[in-house]
C-alpha cells in the first residue's frame, strides 16, 4: 500500500518564477492538504482540498494557489516566488468522512535563490 | 485563534533516562490532537490521534495523554533511535474543521 509521494523531492527556482508542487494521496485518501514548513518551526497550514474544491484556508496570499484532479491528486502552485518561499512543502492526506488524521508525504524542498 | 505551544524546545536524555515532552493548546472545540515525529529532512510520521479528555494511548516506549488544556508525550527508557523532532497538533471542530495548527515542536536528542 503506497502511502502519500511528492515530487519533486527538491527544487531551485528563481525570485518571481512560479512553481507547481505534485501530490498523490494514500489508497483510500480523499482529501489533500497542504503545508508550509521553514526551518526550525512546525508546519503551517496552507488549504485543504476536498471534493475538488478548496475547502479550508489557511493564511498565505492570493499567489498560493492548488487543485485537485478527479483521482484524488493535487497541485500547488506558487507564482512570483519570493526568498521567504524557501522551505519544506508537505502534502497530507486523510479519508474525511470517518477521520481527522492525516498521513503526510517526505515533502518538497524548495530554495528561492 | 488556535494556538499550540510546545516545552521544552530542545532536550538531551541519556539512553534510558525517562522524561515528558508537553503540548499546551487553546482550540474553539476539539476535534483531536495529533502527535507526530519528524526526522530531519523528511515528512512528520503519524503517532497517536487523542479526542478527549482522559484519554491515554501508548505506542512501545511511546504514551500520549490528554486534558483540557495539554498534552503530554511521556517517553520511557528512550533508545538513541528515538531522537527527533516531536511535534504536536490540533484540529478544531465547526468551521474551521480539516485545518490543523501545529506547535514548533520539541527536538529529543537522546545519547548512548
Amino acid at each position: 500500500d503506497a502511502g502519500v509521494t511528492q515530487s519533486p523531492t527538491h527544487l531551485i527556482k528563481t525570485r518571481g518564477q512560479q512553481v507547481t508542487l505534485r501530490c498523490s494521496p494514500k489508497s483510500g485518501h480523499d482529501t489533500v492538504s497542504w503545508y508550509q514548513q521553514a526551518l526550525g518551526q512546525g508546519p503551517q497550514f496552507i488549504f485543504q482540498y476536498y471534493e475538488e474544491e478548496e475547502r479550508q484556508r489557511g493564511n498565505f496570499p492570493d499567489r498560493f494557489s492548488g487543485h485537485q484532479f478527479p483521482n484524488y491528486s493535487s497541485e500547488l502552485n506558487v507564482n512570483a516566488l519570493l526568498l521567504g518561499d524557501s522551505a519544506l512543502y508537505l502534502c497530507a492526506s486523510s479519508f474525511s468522512a470517518v477521520q481527522e488524521t492525516q498521513y503526510f508525504g517526505p515533502g518538497t524542498r524548495l530554495l528561492v535563490l | 485563534e488556535d494556538q499550540v505551544t510546545q516545552s521544552p524546545e530542545a532536550l538531551r536524555l541519556q539512553e534510558g533516562e525517562s522524561s515528558s515532552l508537553n503540548c499546551s493548546y487553546t482550540v474553539s472545540g476539539l476535534r483531536g490532537l495529533f502527535w507526530y515525529r519528524q526526522d530531519p529532512g523528511k515528512g512528520p510520521e503519524f503517532l497517536f490521534t487523542l479526542y478527549s479528555a482522559g484519554e491515554e494511548k501508548e505506542k512501545e516506549r511511546l504514551k500520549a495523554t490528554l486534558t483540557k488544556k495539554e498534552s503530554f508525550l511521556h517517553i520511557t527508557a528512550p533508545k538513541p533511535e528515538d531522537s527527533a523532532t516531536y511535534l504536536c497538533a490540533v484540529q478544531a471542530s465547526g468551521t474551521n474543521a480539516g485545518k490543523s495548527t501545529f506547535g514548533d515542536g520539541t527536538t529529543l536528542t537522546v545519547k548512548p
